[in-house]
């Protein structure tokens, strides 16, 4: 079975500091992963997905296959990037639905 | 990418009616996906549409409680039946265009239910 693993529900940095949102994934073929991110009153959005390694809003994410892991980071964190941020995986199939983590909400202080 | 719409935006029902829930993709897609995301949860899927065959549905979902049609490739309605208020959610359409994984959401139907 697909299943996605956000273990933070709540994290929260300084303006400025790294941002590291952890997603762990267990599934027995081979995935494809994504990052959504929904902003205060709006829809959900594609952030980015591991097949087209891209920085997007200086965002990265690295897919680890031994550590099944697959991670957002930022290295300085600014007051807009607070958001929800959903994990999310897909079977490498084309046309599958999509497996969400329960998400992390990044809070970045001033 | 897609351009994705859905009607309406939010909703006050009555215990026991029915709502019928709208999506729209500006381009032709093979499968349309419909989810729920209760208050303070993740999206769990509900179905898949996939056009000119019945939706899938996952498991704790039936075809009774949400009908769903999918007449074309750019259109499907999810209707949520004899609500009670744990129907009270929003309920959310996606596709993926080209047939790739990635997929575009709609903005979702605030569903309340009395």
């Amino acid at each position: 079975a697909q299943r996605v693993t956000q273990p933070e529900k709540l994290l929260s940095v300084f303006k400025g500091a790294p941002v590291e949102l952890k997603c762990n994934y267990s599934y027995s073929g081979s995935p494809e992963l994504f990052w959504y991110v929904q902003y205060s009153r709006q829809r959900l959005q594609l952030l980015l997905r591991h097949i087209s390694r891209e920085s997007i809003k200086g965002f990265t994410a690295d897919l680890n296959k031994g550590e099944t892991s697959f991670h957002l980071k930022k290295p300085f964190a600014q007051e807009e990037d607070s958001a929800m941020y959903y994990c999310a995986l897909a079977a490498n199939s084309g046309n599958t639905p999509l497996v969400f983590g329960k998400g992390t909400r990044l809070s970045v202080i001033a | 990418s897609a351009v994705i719409s859905q009607k309406p935006s939010r909703d006050i029902c009555q215990r026991g009616t029915s709502l019928t829930i709208q999506c729209q993709v500006d381009s032709q897609v093979t499968m349309m996906f419909w989810y729920r995301q209760q208050p303070g949860q993740s999206l769990t899927l509900i179905a898949t549409a996939n056009q000119g065959s019945e939706a899938t549905y996952e498991s704790g979902f039936v075809i009774d409680k949400f009908p769903i049609s999918r007449p074309n490739l750019t259109f499907s309605t999810l209707t949520v039946s004899n609500m009670s208020p744990e129907d009270s959610s929003i309920y959310l359409c996606s596709a993926p265009p080209g047939g790739r994984n990635e997929q575009f959401f709609g903005p979702g139907t605030r569903l309340t239910v009395l």
